[in-house]
């Protein structure tokens, strides 16, 4: 059964330092994707990855994959307020329609 | 704005009654998925349509769960008898639009 785990759950950081937050997987999949959910609100899609060595930026925020150790890493440069959310990784099964398995988020709180 | 829009945003309940909530992608995605999220979890997969063919099933999705997609386009989802498990965030997704904004469900 392909399970997703990331780590932390739960990161306090202050306004300008950097952070990554982790996503391991059990089994093989065919991409990778993170998200970013504030409260009460639907899932924002962040980054596909789809090889291995994928690497995608946007802003302070910087995903990587290594399908060889199943792990895909978030960065975080500076952090800002504005970044505070909970933030999702899921993955694709491999020979699945796309139906995705996610991780349990991690809910980042940026303080100033 | 994503190309999936789903009503009601929210939703309460009584305990036993039957709900029904509706997702509505742009027409040309024929990929439609139904997830639930309940506070503090990930999402979870529940089913999953191509075109008007349902085509996979999640174990959570009990015999009280029914969800149709009748020509390919709109999509509901249809919970008998709601219980207060039921809980929760349903989210409707496509591969092309991203996912909807959700039905939230409180069943009381």
């Amino acid at each position: 059964e392909l399970k997703v785990e990331q780590n932390p759950l739960f990161l306090s950081m202050q306004e300008g330092k950097n952070y990554t937050i982790y996503c391991n997987y059990s089994t093989t999949s065919d991409r990778l994707y993170w998200y970013r959910q504030d409260p009460g609100k639907s899932l924002e899609s962040l980054f596909v990855l789809l090889s291995n060595g994928a690497v995608k930026q946007e802003g302070r925020l910087m995903a990587s994959l290594d399908t060889k150790a199943r792990l895909s890493t978030l960065h975080i440069t500076a952090a800002v307020h504005d970044l505070s959310a909970t933030y999702f990784c899921a993955v694709d099964r491999e020979g699945s329609q796309g139906n995705l398995i996610f991780g349990k988020g991690t809910k980042l709180s940026v303080k100033p | 704005d994503t190309g999936v829009s789903q009503n009601p945003r929210h939703k309460i309940t009584k305990r036993g009654q039957n709900v029904t909530f509706r997702c509505d992608p742009i027409s040309e995605h024929n990929r439609l998925y139904w997830y639930r999220q309940t506070l503090g979890q990930g999402p979870e997969f529940l089913t999953y349509f191509q075109n008007e063919a349902q085509l996979e099933k999640s174990r959570l999705l009990s015999d009280r769960f029914s969800a149709e997609r009748p020509k390919g386009s709109f999509s509901t989802l249809e919970i008998q008898r709601t219980e207060q498990g039921d809980s929760a965030m349903y989210l409707c997704a496509s591969r092309q639009g991203g996912f909807g904004s959700g039905t939230r469900l409180t069943v009381v």
